[in-house]
Order: structure tokens, then sequence, then C-alpha cells
């Protein structure tokens, strides 16, 4: 079972709309997690991050948190077309690899914004 | 701040040879981390490195090295290249690596082996 799992999309939506991303971890003592765009040819750039349950908003990004059900979404509200990218889910996990240094990203989800 | 850089920002190889990348860390950043990304396998770990030592290592096999400096700058060295290799090869910095930090991405080196 993979560590860290994301819908691999495509996601499309038109301008204006609100975009869904979804990822899944599998073990529950994980600890933090991130969101990360990418867009093409470029490296991953911070969103978001979140720790405790519940929602976080920064701007028209909203990351949400569910410890229970193992489960960390990002909501973009009045989407752009600039948002067109993948959005990488990442988590750290201290019981694995002794250190907190080490990130465990999902494959991503590419989503792209039509005008 | 300047943010995390690499060197070289693209290289060609060919099988065989050996390689040697540079990153240097935000400023006052300790913890340097190392990953692959590819097509086939997504975003991968290779080590972390934290005031010159090598604190965790991801699943690659051991031509796959690294080391910090005095500094936190790290290298990474890859041996005997095979054409699996090609890949971006990302380091991401931290202040020390802890639980709630960000990762801050360099932008890469891109390595083509033929």
């Amino acid at each position: 079972q993979k560590e860290v799992e994301q819908n691999s999309g495509p996601l499309s939506v038109p301008e204006g709309a609100i975009a869904s991303l979804n990822c899944t971890y599998s073990d529950r003592v994980s600890q933090s997690f991130f969101w990360y765009r990418q867009y093409s040819g470029k490296s991953p750039e911070l969103i978001m991050s979140i720790y405790s349950n519940g929602d976080k908003e920064d701007g028209r990004f909203t990351a949400q948190l569910n410890k229970a059900s193992q489960y960390v979404s990002l909501l973009i509200r009045d989407s752009q077309p600039s948002d067109s990218a993948t959005y990488l889910c990442a988590v750290k996990n201290p019981r694995r690899g002794s250190t907190l240094g080490r990130l465990y990203f999902g494959r991503g989800t590419q989503l792209t914004v039509w005008p | 701040k300047a943010g995390v850089t690499q060197t070289p920002r693209y290289l060609i190889k060919t099988r065989g040879q050996q390689v040697t990348l540079s990153c240097s860390p935000i400023s006052g950043h300790r913890s340097v981390s190392w990953y692959q990304q590819t097509p086939g396998q997504g975003l991968q770990f290779l080590f972390e490195y934290f005031s010159e030592t090598q604190r965790n290592k991801g699943n690659f096999p051991g031509r796959f090295s690294g080391r910090q400096f005095s500094n936190s700058r790290s290298e990474m060295n890859v041996s005997t290249l095979e054409l699996g290799d090609s890949a971006l090869y990302l380091c991401a910095s931290s202040l020390e690596g802890s639980s709630q930090e960000t990762q801050y991405f360099g932008p890469g080196t891109r390595l083509l082996v033929l």
C-alpha cells in the first residue's frame, strides 16, 4: 500500500469554479501535511500546510484535514487558468525513517482550468 | 533571502559515467533533502543531511551517495549511470527538518543519461 495516494486526474474545471483535490494516507501516526503546486518543468512550491483536524484557509485556498479518516484535501475557489498545474500532496511520518526530514509524496493530480 | 540553488541545471551524460550535483540551501537552513522525480515513479526520497550527517536514506542503490559540508551545502553523486537514472533531481532545505517545518525546493537539476 502506498504511503500517500491521490486521484491521478486529470481534473478539468472552468474558470471561476471550485477545484477539489483529494489525498489519503496510510499511516495513522502521520503528523504534518503539505500541498505543493508544480508547474510543468518547474520545481514544487508550497501552497498550504496543515497539522490539525479541520479547515485552514489562505486566500482562495482551503486545506481540510480529517485524521480519523486519514484524508486531506485542497479546495481552490474561483479557479483561474494560472492555477493549471500538478498538485502534490505530501506527508511527514515520524514512524518511518527515524527523522522528520522526509516527505512522502503522492503522485500528484493534474489540474486544468479552462477559460 | 535567496532561495535554494542547484547546479548545474541541466546535464547530459552517458551510461557508465558518474555525476555530481550541488545544492546550496537557504541561508540558515541546516537540513537538506534530495529527491528524484520521474514520470513513472513521481517524487522519491533519496536522503537527508543535517549537520554534515546523513540522517535518513531512501530505497536507492549504493550508486547514489551524498554529503554535506560545514556550510550546509550538499552534493549528491551518482556513479555508474544507468538509463533509468534520467530524472529531475530536486533538493529541498529546511531549518532543522522537524515535523512542522516547510521544505523549500530548489529549481532542480535535469539529468539525461544516454
